[in-house]
Parts: structure tokens; C-alpha cells; sequence
């Protein structure tokens, strides 16, 4: 089973719109955390925002805030306000374990397009 | 300027000629690592240190050799590249084993790598 599932191949949203895109995981550990990252044209990839399991609160950083529904597994992105500069591929991606090394697992991206 | 640096960062090469790909980070960052990237599949790690001569594979380690003899270089090696080996790599840092707030994953700006 995909540890990290992005369900949105694409989207598109209007300058100055909010969006949302959508990211759900799968973990049996207590302690996780989930990071979203852009990936411009230009192909490196920018940490945007992070979340752990334990945090009471939804993270947020500027124009991005993490919408954290730790009983329906869901970290959704939302982008308030999108800009041209936005458009992108944003992939979600989970650690798992309090301790130690474990792998990132990314999702499969969702490409998002913002017009004019 | 804390960064994590990759070269070449565009290579075609021809199936068999072994190649290097260099990766080096100034942040003294103990954890290293290295992902493909492929079209519809997100990225996929191939193998990672947690220090100096620590390494261990990660989900697609078939194929590619690393080496970890100082703490800011995790060169990766392709031995015999095939044309299944055609992706986009990237190196990423990490300072260290807790994966909290601010300890996230730092990506080199990619290798594009063809192999024909």
C-alpha cells in the first residue's frame, strides 16, 4: 500500500484564489511527520512547510498552512492567495519514527497551475 | 551560503561507462542521501548515510554504489549505467536524526542524467 497518496494529478486555480492539494498517508506509527514540497520548472525542490504528529496545532508558514486531520490521515497544503510564481509540482512526503533514521516517502505530485 | 551542491548537474553517457555523480554539503549535516526522480512515480530514495562510513539502501538501491568517507561528501556511483538508469537524481542533507520542526530534508539542485 502507498504510504503517501496525492489523488490530484493537476490543478489549476486563478491568481490571488486559495487552493487546496490534497495529500493522504498511511502509518501505523504514533510519531510521524509530513513535509510538503515545491518543485519549480527548474527542478529543485523547496521545503515549504512540516507538521509531526504530535503537534496540537496546524502549521503554517506565510501564504502556506497545513490542514492536519489526524484522524482521517489527511495533510492537505492550502495556498492563500495563489501567485504565478506558484505554479509547480508540490509533493507531500512522510517520515515515520520518533528516533532514528527512517526514510522520507515522497507522494506522487500534483502539478499546480495557476493562470492569470 | 548553506547549500548542498551536485555535478554535473546534466550528463549523457552511454550504457556501461561507469560514472560519479558528486555530492557535498557545507552545513556539517550527518545525514545524506540520494533520490530518483521519475515521471508519475515522485521520488524514490536509493541509498542513505547516517555518518561517515554509515550507509544502508533505501527503497531502489539496485544498480548504484555510495561511499561516505567524509561527513560532506556522499558521491553516487553508477557502475555499469543502463538506459533504466535515465533520471532525474537528487542529493539531500540533514543535520541530524530527529526529523522535527526546522530538521528537514535540504536538496542539491539536481542531476539530470540520460543514458543512451
Amino acid at each position: 500500500a502507498q504510504k503517501i497518496t496525492q489523488t490530484q494529478p493537476g490543478m489549476f486555480v486563478q491568481e490571488k484564489e486559495a487552493v487546496t492539494l490534497d495529500c493522504t498517508y498511511d502509518t501505523s506509527d504514533p510519531s510521524y511527520g509530513l513535509f510538503w514540497y515545491k518543485q519549480p520548472s527548474s527542478g529543485e525542490m523547496i521545503f515549504l512547510i512540516y507538521q509531526g504528529s504530535y503537534d496540537q496545532q496546524n502549521a503554517t508558514e506565510g501564504r502556506y498552512s497545513l490542514n492536519f486531520q489526524k484522524a482521517r490521515k489527511s495533510a492537505n497544503l492550502v495556498i492563500s492567495a495563489s501567485q504565478l510564481g506558484d505554479s509547480a509540482m508540490y509533493f507531500c512526503a512522510m517520515r515515520e519514527g520518533g528516533s532514528g533514521y527512517s526514510t522520507l516517502t515522497f507522494g506522487k505530485g500534483t502539478m499546480l497551475l495557476v493562470s492569470p | 551560503e548553506a547549500q548542498v551542491t551536485q555535478n554535473p548537474r546534466y550528463l549523457i553517457t552511454v550504457t556501461g561507462k561507469k560514472l560519479t555523480v558528486t555530492c557535498s554539503q557545507n552545513m556539517n549535516h550527518e545525514y545524506m542521501s540520494w533520490y530518483r526522480q521519475d515521471p508519475g512515480l515522485g521520488l524514490r530514495q536509493i541509498y542513505y548515510s547516517m555518518n561517515v562510513e554509515v550507509t544502508d539502501k533505501g527503497d531502489v538501491p539496485e544498480g548504484y554504489k555510495v561511499s561516505r568517507k567524509e561527513k560532506r561528501n556522499f558521491p553516487l556511483i553508477l557502475e555499469s549505467p543502463s538506459p533504466n538508469q535515465t533520471s532525474l537524481y537528487f542529493c539531500a542533507s540533514s543535520r541530524s536524526r530527529s526529523w522535527g520542526a526546522g530538521e528537514t530534508q535540504y536538496f542539491g539542485p539536481g542531476t539530470r542524467l540520460l543514458v543512451l
